[in-house]
């Protein structure tokens, strides 16, 4: 049960595009459409803002996206706001029924 | 609104046990996997372990299996973990975490604010 593979820190100015990678393997990511997405900022719970690889919950904005190709997650963030400066977690479902986080990745808007 | 409140964390001693709750209100408990899911000081999310809404399937993390033992009282609406021979390594904070349905595959949608579990030499 590794965990998934972020790169630590990803920075972007405000309005640029940023994209977050998520890679696993093909029990894993590669597997599954069941890749979730999850933002946190500090001392706080994490909040779901991409759930099956592409869907965005009732209230999130249509700036985040998220896609997958082979084992590797993706999350986009358009039109970079200062209030997207968090950590991002990806997690997927993995076909031994567990569930795997990636490391994190810490988003820093310039 | 749906509400995870968790309770009983705390310092903890090399060997020692520590059962942690997390009361869950505003949705029908029973019917909904979930989840504990903890985080060490600057570190990433590490699942731990999920629960059916009928506590008849459970699913653990290999880090904890053996020592970890995750279950639910869904007449009080509580979810629990029984922590076994902590060590170091269990520092962190811990949250509570449901899905949308009765699937461990499921996202989460709603997360507690979590309990610190500190280790103390």
């Amino acid at each position: 049960q590794s965990a998934l593979t972020q790169p630590a820190s990803v920075s972007g100015s405000p309005g640029q595009s940023i994209t977050i990678s998520c890679t696993g393997i093909s029990s894993d990511v590669g597997a599954q459409r069941y890749v979730s997405w999850y933002q946190q900022h500090p001392g706080k719970a994490p909040k779901l803002i991409i759930y099956d690889v592409t869907n965005r919950p009732s209230g999130v904005s249509n700036r985040f996206s998220g896609s997958k190709s082979g084992n590797t997650a993706s999350l986009t963030i358009s039109g970079l706001q200062a209030q997207d400066e968090a950590d991002y977690h990806c997690r997927s479902y993995t076909s031994i029924n567990t569930l795997v986080f990636g490391g994190g990745t810490k988003l820093t808007v310039l | 609104d749906v509400q995870l409140v968790e309770s009983g964390g705390g310092l903890i001693q090399p060997g020692e046990s520590l059962r942690l709750s997390c009361a869950a209100s505003e949705f029908t408990f029973s019917t909904y996997a979930l989840s504990w899911v903890r985080q060490a000081p600057g570190k990433g999310l590490e699942w731990v372990s999920g629960i059916s809404g009928n506590g008849g399937s459970t699913y653990y993390a290999d880090s904890v299996r053996g020592r970890f033992f995750i279950s639910r009282d869904n007449s009080e609406n509580t979810l629990y973990l029984q922590m076994n021979n902590l060590g170091p390594e269990d520092t962190a904070v811990y949250f509570c975490a449901k899905s949308p349905g009765d699937y461990n595959h499921y996202y989460f949608d709603h997360w507690g604010q979590g309990t610190p579990v500190t280790f103390s030499s």
